[in-house]
Order: structure tokens, then sequence, then C-alpha cells
């Protein structure tokens, strides 16, 4: 089983929909979440933390479901400018991050 | 931009050349990475180095050998490269590398060609 599991996607929505994006992660141990974005053939950057208590930045909320181990991303009233790869990363204990393979979002006009 | 400044932006080399990859970063981060992107697969963590000690390696060929001089700049040496190793590779630092302290911020990359 990998470590962190997302479903690839292509998710193809019309501008102004809200779309949500499930990550599973397999060790019960793991302290800190995240979700980075990656544009395509660009680097990928830091989209935001996700805390236990949940957490919102503008159309963007991050939850954590420590007890089912998964933690979403709800983007609502889709950009053009949101179409990207969307990275779940998870940090066990005393290691670096381990990355998902991403879900691939596409909005489309 | 981000902080994390990597050279070459784009490498062609023979299998049987030598070159190097380099990164700096501006952010005063003590912990810097290097990672493996290749199509349709997650980032492949590679190295770790924090205060300029490696604290990671994941099972990386010896035809890549790290080297980090100080904590702001780290290289990636390449030699007898397979056309496999063909894929982006992304340096990164964090504030340290345990948990609280590892938000990671990525260079633009190298994008790597073995012929």
């Amino acid at each position: 089983r990998k470590e962190v599991e997302q479903d690839p996607g292509p998710f193809n929505v019309p501008e102004g929909a809200t779309v949500a994006f499930n990550c599973t992660y397999s060790n019960s141990a793991s302290q800190s979440f995240f979700w980075y974005r990656q544009d395509c053939r660009k680097e990928p950057k830091l989209l935001m933390s996700v805390y236990s208590s949940g957490n919102e930045d503008g159309r963007f909320t991050a939850q954590l479901n420590r007890a089912s181990q998964y933690i979403s991303l709800l983007i609502r009233d889709s950009k053009l400018s949101d179409s990207a790869t969307y990275l779940c990363v998870v940090s066990v204990g005393r290691r670096a991050l381990t990355f998902g393979s991403g879900t691939r979002l596409q909005v489309q006009p | 931009e981000t902080g994390v400044t990597q050279t070459p932006r784009h490498l062609v080399m023979g299998m049987t050349n030598k070159k190097s990859l380099k990164c700096e970063q501006h952010l005063g981060h003590n912990a810097m990475y290097w990672y493996k992107q290749s199509a349709k697969k997650p980032l492949e963590l590679m190295f770790v180095y924090s205060l300029e000690e490696r604290v990671e390696n994941n099972s990386v060929p010896s035809r890549f050998s790290p080297e980090c001089p100080n904590s702001s700049h780290l290289f990636l040496h390449l030699h007898t490269l397979q056309p496999e190793d063909s894929a982006l590779y992304l340096c990164a630092s964090s504030q340290g590398w345990r948990e609280t302290k590892n938000i990671q911020y990525f260079g633009a990359g190298t994008r790597l060609s073995v012929l």
C-alpha cells in the first residue's frame, strides 16, 4: 500500500463549480499534513497546511480526519487559474515529507 | 521568486558526461533536499541535508553524488547516467527537517535529458 494515495483524476469541472479531493495516508503516526499545488512543468508550491481543526483560506478549505486517515481539499467557485495538480503531503515523525502522486484539476470555461 | 534558485534550468547530457546541478537558497533555512520527479510519478526524495550533514539517503545509485558545502548551497554531481535518469530534479529547503519546521520551498527545477 502506498504511503499517500490520491485519485490522479483528471477532474474536469466548469468555472464556478465546487470540487473536492481526498487523500488517504497509511501511517497513523503521521503528524503534519499539507496541500501543495504544482502547475504544469513548474515546481510544487505550498497551498496550505492542514490542521486538526480544519482550516480555510479564501475559497480553499482543508480538513483532516485522523480516525479514517484522510485529508481533503475543497475548492469553491473554481477559477480557470485553479487548473493544476494538487499534491497531498504527509510528514511521518522524524522523516522528510512524503508526497502523493497528485490529483489533476482542469477548470473549463 | 521562492528564494530557492536552481541552475541550470535545462541540461542535456550523454551517458559518459559528468555534470553538476546547483541549488542555492536565500531563506536562511537549515535543511536542503534533492527530489527526482519523473513523468506520472510522485516526487521521489533522494537526499536530505540538515546543517550540512546528510541525514537521509533513499538508496540512490552512486552515479548521483550530493555535496553540501554550507547551509545555503547544495550540489548534485552526475556521472555515467542512464536514459531512465531523465527527469525533473527539484531542490527544496526548509527551516528544519523535523515536523513543525519542515514546510518545504522548492526551486524551479532542472529538467535533465540523458541521451
